[in-house]
Parts: C-alpha cells; structure tokens; sequence
C-alpha cells in the first residue's frame, strides 16, 4: 500500500517565520504535489514536481517555494509566513505520466496555523 | 482552465438511504478520481475512473467521458459514509489534478 507521510499534523507559527512542511513517499513515485485546502475552495494546487530536482508551479504559488532534492521526499517552504496562509496542507505522490493506471495517493495532512 | 461542479453541495441521508452525487467537467479528461475526506481530514481514494463502471462494497462510480460527468453511488448509506466527497480531474497531457468543492454528506442514524 501507498504511503505517503507528512511530518505534521498540526503545527502553530509566528508571522514572519520561514516554516518547512515535509513529505515522503515511499512508493518510488516520480510525481509529488502540494495542495492547500480552505472552506468552500476546494483543494487548490501550489506546486508539483515530476522529477529530483525538478517543480513547477501550480495554481497559487505566491508565498510558497519548494525543494525536491530526493525522489522520495518534496519539502514546501512558506519564505516569510502569514495570517492568510493559515490553512490545511496536503501532500500526494503518484506514479509518473504516461503509465497508464496513475492515481493520486495523499497523506494525513498538517494544519497549520499561523499566528 | 478545466471547471469541476458537484452537485448536490450538502446532503443528509438517514442511515440506510442510497445517494447519487454528481460530478461534471467541462473538458475533455485523462484521469478522474473520487475521494473521500473523513471528518479526520484524511483524504482515501475510492475510486480511478476516467470512463465506465467500478464498483467497491456499498460504493460504485460511473464516468461517461463524452458527456463529461461522473456519479458517485452510495448504497445503503452508513455513519462511517459521513464526510466530503471530491471529484478530481486531469486534463490530457497536464499532469495535474483540478478538484471539485466538494459534496458534504452527514449520514444520521
């Protein structure tokens, strides 16, 4: 089975503070993404990466930066955190495009509030 | 960009009633997941259809590609169904998933 790990739960912040979010998959999955999720919007993508080294930017990337220096494991950095990125986090991996059968696997989550 | 509606946005069944939730999309896709998040906030995977018919226990799904919708069937409806339900797309070629908001279903016994 999929499992993808986020390193928190909840997690409480200051304004102002650089603010690490950690994922691991451990599926060899060539495919991981970062989404944030807030009432009534739905889950809005951030970034994604298709590859060591490599991101592209989603839907709403302002604020937000990333680092995939491990296949396994997809980092996203709040540079200078604030109030309105105050928010769950979500974290997927999938398998690479063009496989054919490709979903998306999600981990538990981690909300984060930023005070 | 791709849109997602789901319908209906809320919905309360009592313990025991079947449900049908919708999902349209307005482009040509490659991919189409349901989800469901629980009231933890995890979000599971039910189902990988971008066309046809999959069943899983009291769950099945339906996709009609040329007709951009899905359903989503709940059979027999139980507490443990409560939760969001969201349908997500991927455009061909794109590698990204646009999400629906979300069906809100509360199941009281």
């Amino acid at each position: 089975d999929v499992k993808v790990t986020q390193s928190s739960r909840y997690l409480v912040k200051r304004t102002g503070e650089k603010v690490f979010l950690e994922c691991v998959q451990d599926m060899d999955h060539e495919n991981m993404f970062w989404y944030r999720q807030d009432p009534g919007l739905g889950l809005r993508l951030i970034y994604f990466s298709y590859d060591v080294k490599m991101k592209e930017k989603g839907d709403i990337p302002e604020g937000y930066s990333v680092s995939r220096e491990k296949k396994e494991r997809f980092s996203l950095i709040l540079e200078s955190a604030s109030t309105n990125q105050t928010s769950m986090y979500l974290c997927a991996s999938s398998p690479r495009a063009g496989s054919g059968y490709q979903p998306q696997h999600f981990g538990d989550g981690t909300r984060l509030s930023i005070l | 960009g791709i849109q997602v509606e789901q319908s209906p946005p809320d919905l309360i069944l009592q313990e025991g009633a079947n449900s049908t939730l919708r999902c349209n999309f307005s482009d040509s896709v490659n991919n189409l997941q349901w989800f469901h998040q629980n009231p933890w906030g995890q979000l599971i995977n039910l189902f990988y259809i971008p066309s046809g018919t999959k069943q899983n226990g009291r769950l099945s799904a339906t996709t009609v590609a040329t007709e951009r919708y899905s359903l989503l069937y709940i059979s027999s409806s139980q507490t443990t169904d409560s939760g969001v339900y969201f349908c997500a797309v991927e455009v061909y070629g794109n590698n990204r998933l646009a999400f629906g908001k979300g069906n809100q279903v509360v199941v009281i016994p």
